[in-house]
């Protein structure tokens, strides 16, 4: 069965800062990759997801991510956070074709102060 | 509008009692999941359907029970064996990748 780690379960940083939260999976096929976003009393968002092709995927709002097969990551990242950005950020897999659906990580708080 | 909705927001319970969590969707989606959240655990899937009147168990579908009886409607049902019942509940559909998650329902058992 596949898993995934998000080791920063807090993150703090200043507007204008780059962000960049860890994401690794491990399974040994082919996935889909997914970030969600769960902003204050909101539903959970996609905020972006990684197919095939390309493997650094734009998302909304500016953000992005980069899947490193070998490294077996996909980590989400956003040049310059804003205030709004602050949320809570869930990285999710699940195994190519797969209708199961997604294994979650434990997410990532993300608080942006400004 | 297009959605998922999840009702009550809020739900109470006694100890003992079984109680069901309601989800309807109008998106047309065929397949359909119910997600538990947990502080630093992140979502941990339940029971999901792919179509009307078939469902799987997930990771943690002790104490839980579902049923599919129509497309846009997929019930939860948490039972008195379920021995941490107290979480938030989400449900969510999906037609191709990724999914759409309604508003959830926040269980509270005492």
């Amino acid at each position: 069965a596949q898993s995934v780690s998000q080791h920063n379960h807090h993150v703090i940083l200043s507007e204008a800062a780059s962000l960049e939260l860890g994401c690794n999976y491990s399974y040994g096929g082919t996935v889909n990759l997914f970030w969600y976003v769960q902003y204050p009393g909101q539903h959970l968002q996609l905020l972006l997801k990684y197919f095939s092709g390309d493997p650094l995927v734009k998302g909304i709002k500016g953000f992005e991510a980069e899947f490193i097969k070998s490294k077996f990551s996909f980590n989400l990242r956003k040049p310059s956070v804003q205030w709004s950005d602050t949320a809570e950020y869930f990285c999710a897999v699940t195994p190519s074709g797969s209708a199961r659906q997604l294994t979650f990580g434990s997410g990532t708080q993300l608080t942006v102060l400004p | 509008d297009g959605g998922i909705t999840q009702s009550p927001k809020y739900l109470f319970r006694k100890e003992g009692q079984n109680v069901t969590l309601s989800c309807e969707q109008n998106l047309n989606h065929d397949a359909m999941y119910w997600y538990r959240q947990d502080p630093g655990q992140g979502l941990r899937l339940i029971y999901y359907s792919q179509i009307v009147n078939d469902f799987q168990k997930g990771d943690i579908a002790e104490g839980y029970s579902v049923s599919r009886e129509k497309k846009e409607s997929f019930p939860l049902t948490v039972t008195s064996a379920q021995k941490n019942p107290t979480a938030f509940y989400l449900c969510a559909s999906s037609l191709k990748g990724g999914l759409f998650f309604g508003p959830g329902t926040r269980l509270t058992v005492t």
